[in-house]
């Protein structure tokens, strides 16, 4: 079965600083992909970023970047040089052949807060 | 260019009624998905639909149904409703493909409240 595992309930990052968001999971499907969501207050969920399980390169987006480690089976969101709009839910996600690929597997979610 | 609509945005029910909650798609796009989004978790995928058939369904029970229409519009039904039911319910749309880097447009979600 596919799992996606946060271990961050909560982290905090001063403004203008980076920080990384770990994300775990579990699967045995031979190609999967991976995202990150993001969930302001207003609830909506925001695409951030998306590593393939073939890719060889992290993915990058804007500030968002994936640090992918397939081995460990780890796909990490950098945020660099942190704004106060950062302050969100942040969620990690999964879709393979094992779940379907109609469906996003999600992790429980890291509070972010950036303070000034 | 509008994004995903979800109506109404907050509903309160009251044990045992029967809920409908709307969504209307991104532009383009003809695959909707519905997820449950219960307090301090993450969402849980309830179903898919895709040519206005039910494509693919999570460990939901019956009492939550559904239905696409002809402008990709779709609609979530909850019966019988309990209190475990209170959740922030979110829809996601995207174009059709079964592929691991299809991206998912979600809507800001209705809040259902079961009292």
């Amino acid at each position: 079965a596919q799992k996606i595992t946060q271990t961050q309930p909560g982290m905090f990052v001063q403004e203008k600083e980076a920080v990384t968001l770990d994300c775990t999971y579990d699967t045995s499907d031979p190609s999967y992909g991976l995202f990150w969501y993001k969930q302001p207050s207003s609830g909506e969920m925001i695409f951030l970023i998306y590593q393939g399980s073939y890719d060889q390169q992290n993915a990058t987006e804007g500030r968002y970047s994936l640090n992918f480690q397939k081995a460990r089976k780890s796909a990490n969101l950098v945020i660099s040089a942190s704004q106060l709009g950062d302050s969100a839910m942040y969620f990690c996600a999964m879709r393979g052949v094992s779940g379907g690929y109609n469906k996003l597997i999600f992790g429980a979610g890291t509070r972010l807060a950036v303070h000034p | 260019d509008a994004g995903v609509t979800q109506s109404p945005t907050h509903l309160i029910k009251t044990r045992g009624q029967q809920v409908t909650l709307r969504c209307s798609p991104k532009s383009g796009h003809d695959t909707v998905s519905w997820y449950q989004q219960a307090l301090g978790q993450g969402p849980q995928f309830i179903f898919q639909y895709y040519e206005e058939e039910e494509r693919q369904r999570g460990n939901f029970p019956d009492r939550f149904s559904g239905h696409q229409f002809p402008n990709y519009s779709s609609e979530l039904n909850v019966n019988a409703l309990l209190l475990g039911d209170s959740a922030l319910y979110l829809c996601a749309s995207s174009f059709g493909g079964l592929s691991t880097n299809e991206k998912l447009f979600f809507g800001s979600g209705t809040q259902l409240s079961v009292l």
